[in-house]
């Protein structure tokens, strides 16, 4: 069993269209971090939410944070084909845990 | 530039033969750690090391040793490598100015035990 569970695991969209990605945790996190994974490389930190309530930008990216701190969602508006790739959450800051991730292809 | 280097990024090997996976970081981070992906199950904790000479076990540690002699490595040693250990395998280093959380990854270890 998952400590942090990610829905939906595969995802396949057409450019320009908006999508969220979710990540479940029945435990509290201090802080939760979201990844990005291309093929042949390894992950690449996009956000750290910390906060409860928290809600990040990155561009087309939104973060949020649950208010318990045991929850969080990515949201993307207008996928582009370049946000292909494997969103990882990841809770803690030693012990790290990560979750399976959500498989994203975004056709042009 | 900063970067996490990790060697081999692919490795076939024959049960039983030690082998020794070297990470080095060059950002002069105290945090490093060895993950290990499998499909479906993301990424899982081996060893993390807080500083030289500090290690411990992070979630899946049986079968691998680490040791942190010099703070930019951290080498991954499989004494006697199983079928089991097949997997993908990433170093990562933390500690920058905003915190152990960002951490950094290299880019991957392919391992098949044969």
């Amino acid at each position: 069993t998952q400590l942090l569970e990610q829905s939906p695991q595969f995802l396949s969209i057409q450019e320009g269209e908006n999508l969220t990605v979710y990540c479940n945790s029945s435990s509290v996190f201090s802080s939760l971090q979201w990844y990005r994974q291309e093929p042949g490389e390894g992950p690449v930190l996009l956000v750290t939410v910390v906060t409860g309530g928290e809600v990040k930008k990155l561009k087309r990216l939104t973060f949020q944070f649950g208010d318990a701190r045991k929850d969080s969602s990515l949201h993307i508006t207008a996928a582009q084909p370049g946000d292909t790739g494997l969103y990882l959450c990841a809770g803690g800051v030693i012990r790290m845990r990560f979750g399976a991730g959500t498989r994203l292809t975004v056709k042009p | 530039e900063a970067q996490v280097t990790q060697n081999p990024r692919y490795l076939i090997t024959v049960t039983g033969k030690k082998l020794t996976v070297t990470c080095s970081q060059n950002m002069n981070h105290e945090y490093m750690s060895w993950y290990r992906q499998d499909p479906g199950l993301g990424l899982r904790q081996i060893y993390y090391s807080m500083n030289v000479e500090v290690t411990d076990k992070g979630d899946v540690p049986e079968g691998y040793k680490v040791s942190r002699k010099e703070k930019r490595n951290f080498p991954l040693i499989l004494e006697s490598p199983s079928p089991n250990q097949t997997s993908l395998y990433f170093c990562a280093s933390g500690g920058g100015p905003r915190g152990l959380s960002e951490a950094f990854f290299g880019q991957g270890t392919r391992l098949t035990v044969v």
